[in-house]
């Protein structure tokens, strides 16, 4: 069965640090891959997207991922953390027509 | 550009009441999702509509019904509420025809449920 993978509940970065979310997914091809970003108390906004091509994907708001197919990985990174990246991350799989998998998310705090 | 529109946005319910969430998307979207959130649990899918008329059930369909009478509306219910459909609602809609393939779903702002 599908699944999604956000080994990490909750991190704190201090202001200006990098930063790596990590997500790994289990699925029979290579997915659609996304994460999405959701600030308290918002829906959910869509950083960026895998679907084929350049490995490495950038989004928006300075963040980047990296598709790596042989460790089933699509990690999440920002090499500056702002205050206002402040939320929840979430790593999805779908395909196309079909339903989406997340991850059970990873709560980002940033330490002035 | 309103995007996707959930109503009401809190809602308190008394164990065995009813009640309808209503979600509206303007993007001439054929696909449209409910999940609920619950904390360490991400999100998870509850129902979905492929086109106008159709319906599948997610991952927890149990104590839910659905409609998608009008392509741009897809209804959640709750016919007896339950305290453990305590949660936050999420509508979502994706898929253009002859738009983009990868699926992008996009998500209403949210309806926090609390079931009494």
């Amino acid at each position: 069965a599908q699944s999604v993978t956000q080994p990490d509940i909750h991190i704190t970065v201090s202001e200006g640090a990098s930063l790596e979310l990590r997500c790994n997914y289990s699925y029979g091809a290579t997915p659609y891959l996304f994460w999405y970003v959701q600030s308290p108390g918002q829906g959910l906004q869509l950083l960026l997207k895998y679907f084929s091509g350049d490995t490495l994907v950038q989004g928006i708001k300075g963040f980047e991922a990296e598709f790596k197919r042989s460790q089933s990985s699509f990690n999440l990174r920002k090499p500056s953390v702002h205050w206002s990246d402040a939320a929840e991350y979430f790593c999805a799989v779908g395909w196309f027509g079909g339903k989406l998998i997340f991850g059970q998310g990873t709560e980002l705090s940033v330490k002035p | 550009n309103a995007g996707v529109t959930q109503t009401p946005k809190f809602r308190v319910l008394k164990t065995g009441q009813s009640m309808t969430l209503l979600c509206a998307q303007d993007m001439n979207h054929e696909y449209m999702y409910w999940y609920r959130q619950d904390p360490g649990m991400g999100l998870r899918l509850i129902h979905y509509s492929v086109g106008e008329g159709t319906t599948a059930k997610g991952e927890v369909p149990d104590g839910y019904n659905v409609s998608r009478l009008k392509k741009q509306n897809f209804l959640l219910g709750l016919e007896s509420a339950a305290p453990s459909q305590t949660s936050v609602y999420f509508c979502a809609s994706s898929y253009t025809p002859g738009g983009d393939k990868e699926n992008i779903q996009y998500f209403g702002a949210g309806t926090r449920l609390s079931v009494l």
